[in-house]
C-alpha cells in the first residue's frame, strides 16, 4: 500500500544535541512538507520542497534544516539552535499542483530532556 | 498575507445532532481548492472533504457537507447525525499558490 511513513514515533533529545526526523513516501508525490504542531494549536510550516534538490523556508524555519536528495525522502534536522523544540512534527506529501490536498504521516513527538 | 480564520476555538454537539464549523479566508486567486481536515485524538490528519472553487455545487461526503460562498470567501463544514467518532480537531485549509494554509482549528466534542 502507498503511504507516508514518519519515524520514530517518539524521540527524546538532550539539550544541545541535533536530531533528525525521518519522512519517507512511496506515493510518487513531487512535493513534501514539514509542519510543527504545539499542544492545542494549528499547524505551522517549517520547510517544503516541490522538487528533488530544492526546498524553501516556511514560516518558522529558524533552528531547522532539511535535505531532499531523493524524491521519496525529506528528513528534518532539529538543530541545537532551535530554542523550544519540544513539539509534535508532521510530514506531508502531495502531487503538484496541490489540487487533491496532502497525505500526512502519523507524526513524531519530540521531547527535549 | 494569507489568512484563514476559524472563529470557533471549541464546540460541543449532542450525538445525532447537526453542527456547523465556520471558516473564512482571503485570496486573490480565482480558481483554487479548499479542504477540511480532521485530527482525532490519535493525531493522524485525515482529509474530510474537498471543494473546487470553480464549481458552484457544494461538496458532500456522506454525513459531511460544505457551504461554500465564494463571494464572501466563506467555507463552512456541516456534520449531520454527529457520532462520537467525530470528536476531533477540524482544520480548514485553502490552497494558496502551491501549498495549503491551515486555520487555527476548531475542537469539536460530540457528547452522548
Amino acid at each position: 500500500d502507498g503511504g507516508i511513513t514518519q519515524s520514530p514515533k517518539y524521540l527524546f533529545r538532550k539539550e544541545g544535541q541535533n536530531v533528525t526526523l525521518s519522512c519517507e513516501q512511496n506515493l510518487n508525490h513531487d512535493a513534501m512538507y514539514w509542519y510543527r504542531q504545539d499542544p492545542g494549536q494549528g499547524l505551522r510550516l517549517i520547510y517544503y520542497s516541490q522538487i528533488v534538490n530544492d526546498f524553501q523556508k516556511g514560516d518558522i524555519a529558524e533552528g531547522y534544516s532539511v535535505s531532499r536528495e531523493k524524491k521519496e525522502s525529506f528528513p528534518l534536522t532539529v538543530t541545537s539552535a532551535q530554542k523550544n523544540p519540544t513539539a509534535f512534527y508532521l510530514c506531508a506529501s502531495s502531487m503538484s499542483p496541490v489540487n487533491y490536498g496532502y497525505t500526512f504521516g502519523s507524526g513524531t513527538r519530540l521531547t527535549v530532556v | 498575507a494569507q489568512t484563514v480564520t476559524q472563529s470557533q476555538p471549541e464546540m460541543s454537539v449532542q450525538e445525532a445532532e447537526t453542527v456547523t464549523l465556520s471558516c473564512t479566508y482571503d485570496t486573490s486567486e480565482n480558481n483554487y481548492y479548499l479542504f477540511w481536515y480532521k485530527q482525532p485524538p490519535s493525531r493522524q490528519m485525515i482529509l474530510v472533504i474537498r471543494q473546487e472553487a470553480y464549481k458552484q455545487q457544494n461538496a458532500t461526503e456522506n454525513r459531511f457537507s460544505v457551504n461554500f460562498q465564494k463571494a464572501a470567501k466563506s467555507f463552512s463544514l456541516k456534520i449531520s447525525d454527529s457520532q462520537l467518532g467525530d470528536t476531533a480537531m477540524y482544520f480548514c485549509a485553502p490552497k494558496y499558490g502551491n501549498k495549503l494554509v491551515f486555520g487555527a482549528g476548531t475542537i469539536l466534542r460530540v457528547k452522548s
